[in-house]
């Protein structure tokens, strides 16, 4: 099984400052990496996948980079509404084998 | 793009079989570009794939399930199912029905929060 460990738990920024949330893999992964946003009693919002690409509707404030087994989700200046917990999710198996990351909290500072 | 709605009882006993549909409405679950899956979220183990079905009938599971789920198709309701077998309480979660298509999980249902307990 791959394993996703996000870093760090919980993050602790202002709004109008810049957020960067890491994704590990415990094997490479090649760009096999999408990002996920929750807000409290939401479902999961797709945001990033292929390490890179904005889902549609997705501000630019939101970009993924990485491959391999390094991630980064940065969002560059933040807005009130981006304060959620963000998961990672990888799709390199196939058959699949699918897991996510275990999140991280962004919260307002 | 499609909606989905989950549905079925928000309580199973240990041992007993948990049982969900997921309705699918505004587009055809017979499309070959899409696999109907099943997340979960618990607060121990996070969010967790469970498996998917393609409309054909062709399924993928979790492994980690040790094949006590079941996911089907009924084109002719527009629906998909789980079965997960011998729950535990472990099996307590919140259960999404989802879309995967073109490498990425971008649509999802509202959620169904199933609890195991006597």
């Amino acid at each position: 099984e791959i394993v996703l460990t996000q870093s760090p738990a919980t993050l602790s920024v202002s709004p109008g400052e810049r957020a960067t949330l890491s994704c590990r893999a415990s094997q490479n992964i090649n760009s096999n990496l999408a990002w996920y946003q929750q807000k409290p009693g939401q479902a999961p919002r797709l945001l990033i996948n292929g390490a890179s690409t904005r889902a549609t509707g997705i501000p630019a404030r939101f970009s993924g980079s990485g491959s391999g087994t390094e991630f980064t989700l940065t969002v560059s200046s933040l807005q009130s509404e981006d304060f959620a917990v963000y998961y990672c999710q990888q799709y390199f198996n196939w058959p699949p084998e699918y897991t996510f990351g275990q999140g991280t909290k962004l919260e307002i500072k | 793009q499609v909606q989905l709605q989950e549905s079925g009882p928000g309580l199973v006993k240990p041992s007993q079989t948990l049982s969900l549909t997921c309705t699918v409405s505004g587009g055809s679950i017979n499309r070959g570009d899409y696999y109907w899956s099943w997340i979960r979220q618990s607060p121990g183990k996070g969010l967790e794939w469970i498996g998917f079905i393609y409309y054909s009938g062709t399924t993928y599971y979790n492994p980690s399930l040790k094949s006590r789920g079941n996911i089907s198709v009924d084109t002719s309701k527009n629906q998909f199912s789980l079965k997960l077998n011998s729950v535990t309480a472990a099996d307590t979660a919140v259960y999404y029905c989802v879309v995967y298509g073109d490498r990425k999980f971008d649509n999802w249902g509202q959620g169904t929060l199933v609890a195991v307990s006597s």
